[in-house]
C-alpha cells in the first residue's frame, strides 16, 4: 500500500478561508517536507520538518513522528496558493518518498 | 548562493531513441544529487541518488541509468526509450550527508512517441 498517504486528494477553497492538509506515514519518517507545485511544475520548498512545528506567514506545519502523521494549515488563503501540494517523508538519509498530492484550488 | 539547472527544458522523442538529460548544480562542493521522475498528473519517484563523484544508486528501475560524472553535473540516460518514459523529469541537491532538505530544478518535459 502507499507508504506516505495524502488527504484530501483535491480541494477548492473560497478566497479567505483557511484548509488543513494531512500526510499519514506508514514508514518511520524521520524528517519531512512540504512542497507546492505550481502548473509549470517547479517544486517550491514550503516546510523542512524535523519533528515538531513550523509557521512562515500564512502557512504552518506540523510533524508529529510518534504518531507518524504530518498537517499543513493555510490561512486565508488567497489566489496565489493554488496549485497542488506534496508532502515527502524522508525514511532513509535522502530517500524521499512522495504523497500522491493535494490539488487545491482558490476561488475568488 | 546555489543555482541548479537542468537541460534541456523540453524534449519529444521517438520510441527506442536514446536519451542524456542532465542536471548542473552550482554554488555548492560535494552536493548529494537525485533524479526524479513524475508522471503526468502523478506524484513524484526518486529514481537515483549520488553523493560523489562516480557513485550512484538506483533507487527505482525504469530502465534508465545515471552517471556523475563531475561533483556539480549529473546525466540520466537511456539506450532505448519507452513510451513509459514519458513524463517529467526533476534533478534535486542537498547539502552534505544524512538528513537534509532537498531542493529542485526546473525539470524536463519529456514526451516519447
Amino acid at each position: 500500500g502507499d507508504k506516505v498517504k495524502q488527504s484530501p486528494s483535491a480541494l477548492s477553497l473560497q478566497e479567505g478561508t483557511n484548509s488543513a492538509l494531512r500526510c499519514n506515514f506508514s514508514i518511520a519518517a524521520t524528517t519531512v517536507q512540504w512542497f507546492l507545485q505550481n502548473p509549470r511544475g517547479s517544486l517550491i520548498n514550503l516546510f523542512y520538518l524535523v519533528p515538531g512545528t513550523k509557521e512562515n506567514g500564512r502557512l504552518k506545519s506540523a510533524f508529529d513522528s510518534k504518531e507518524s502523521y504530518s498537517t499543513l494549515h493555510i490561512r486565508d488563503a488567497q489566489l496565489e496558493d493554488s496549485g497542488t501540494y506534496f508532502c515527502a517523508a524522508d525514511y532513509n538519509q535522502g530517500k524521499l518518498i512522495f504523497g500522491q498530492g493535494t490539488k487545491l484550488s482558490i476561488k475568488p | 548562493a546555489q543555482t541548479i539547472h537542468q537541460w534541456p527544458v523540453a524534449e519529444i522523442k521517438a520510441v527506442g531513441s536514446p536519451l542524456s538529460l542532465g542536471c548542473t548544480i552550482k554554488g555548492k562542493s560535494s552536493p548529494n544529487l537525485y533524479w526524479y521522475w513524475q508522471a503526468t498528473g502523478g506524484t513524484l519517484q526518486q529514481l537515483f541518488y549520488s553523493i560523489t563523484v562516480g557513485q550512484v544508486e538506483s533507487v527505482v528501475q525504469l530502465n534508465l541509468s545515471a552517471s556523475r560524472p563531475k561533483d556539480d553535473q549529473f546525466i540520466l540516460s537511456t539506450e532505448k526509450l519507452l513510451l513509459s518514459h514519458s513524463g517529467f523529469y526533476l534533478c534535486a541537491w542537498s547539502p552534505g550527508r544524512g538528513y537534509a532538505e532537498q531542493f529542485f530544478g526546473p525539470g524536463t518535459r519529456l514526451t516519447v512517441l
